[in-house]
């Protein structure tokens, strides 16, 4: 079956180390996205790719880092530089820019938190 | 200013019935979908029903159903005969002509009690 994982479901980590969090999707899509999602924030975009080797910043980047070297693969790096990174944070992939009807379609989610 | 808002926190329903969570949007992009989405306490993030802002009638997906004002900037989203499953929050999204990304509202916690 076509979806997206995201892995690990739960990550624990200390203040001060950088964290990479898992993104694959095996639809086919051409854009990926990143989100987090605080309580009572609702999600809020943190990056997004709409192809191969390009990706561009959402209203929260500062702290943040993804590459997009294969169309299967998005992961998303918190760095150090992320003053409250304890968060949810879910990974999206919809069909080409073009397409602006087609929904996005979520992982599961990873919950980080950071002590 | 907000492009998206969900005015309701919390909305309680009896099994049964039906129930109209609101959404208001702001956008001066003619070209525009709206999408709503249903999040249970496991976090994934379920796609429910699109509306174009050029499709003529309301849609409709099932037990759910969008009332589309355009003049009023409104996309309501409709549960009828409410289950305990339904019990989630729910989110109001849009996306704006030619951008990939959608916007989503701060969303609705929805509790169906039997």
């Amino acid at each position: 079956d076509g979806g997206i994982t995201q892995s690990p479901k739960y990550l624990f980590r200390k203040e001060g180390q950088n964290v990479t969090l898992s993104c694959e999707q095996n639809l086919n899509h051409d854009a990926m996205y990143w989100y987090r999602q605080d309580p009572g924030q609702g999600l809020r975009l943190i990056y997004y790719s709409q192809i191969v080797n390009d990706f561009q910043k959402g209203d929260i980047a500062e702290g943040y880092s993804v590459s997009r070297e294969k169309k299967e693969s998005f992961p998303l790096t918190v760095t150090s530089a992320q003053k409250n990174p304890t968060a949810f944070y879910l990974c999206a992939s919809s069909l080409a820019k073009s397409s602006y009807n087609s929904p996005l379609h979520f992982g599961n989610g990873t919950r980080l938190t950071v002590t | 200013a907000q492009k998206i808002t969900q005015t309701q926190p919390g909305m309680f329903v009896q099994e049964k019935e039906a129930v109209t969570l609101d959404c208001t949007y702001d956008t001066s992009d003619p070209s525009y979908g709206l999408f709503w989405y249903k999040q249970p306490s496991s976090g994934e993030m379920i796609f429910l029903i699109y509306q174009g802002s050029y499709d003529q009638q309301n849609a409709t997906e099932g037990r759910y159903s969008l009332n589309f004002q355009k003049a009023r900037k409104s996309a309501n989203l409709v549960i009828s005969a409410s289950q305990l499953g339904d019990s989630a929050m729910y989110f109001c999204a849009m996306r704006e002509g030619g951008y990939s990304t959608l916007t989503f509202g701060k969303g609705t916690m929805l509790l169906v009690s039997p």
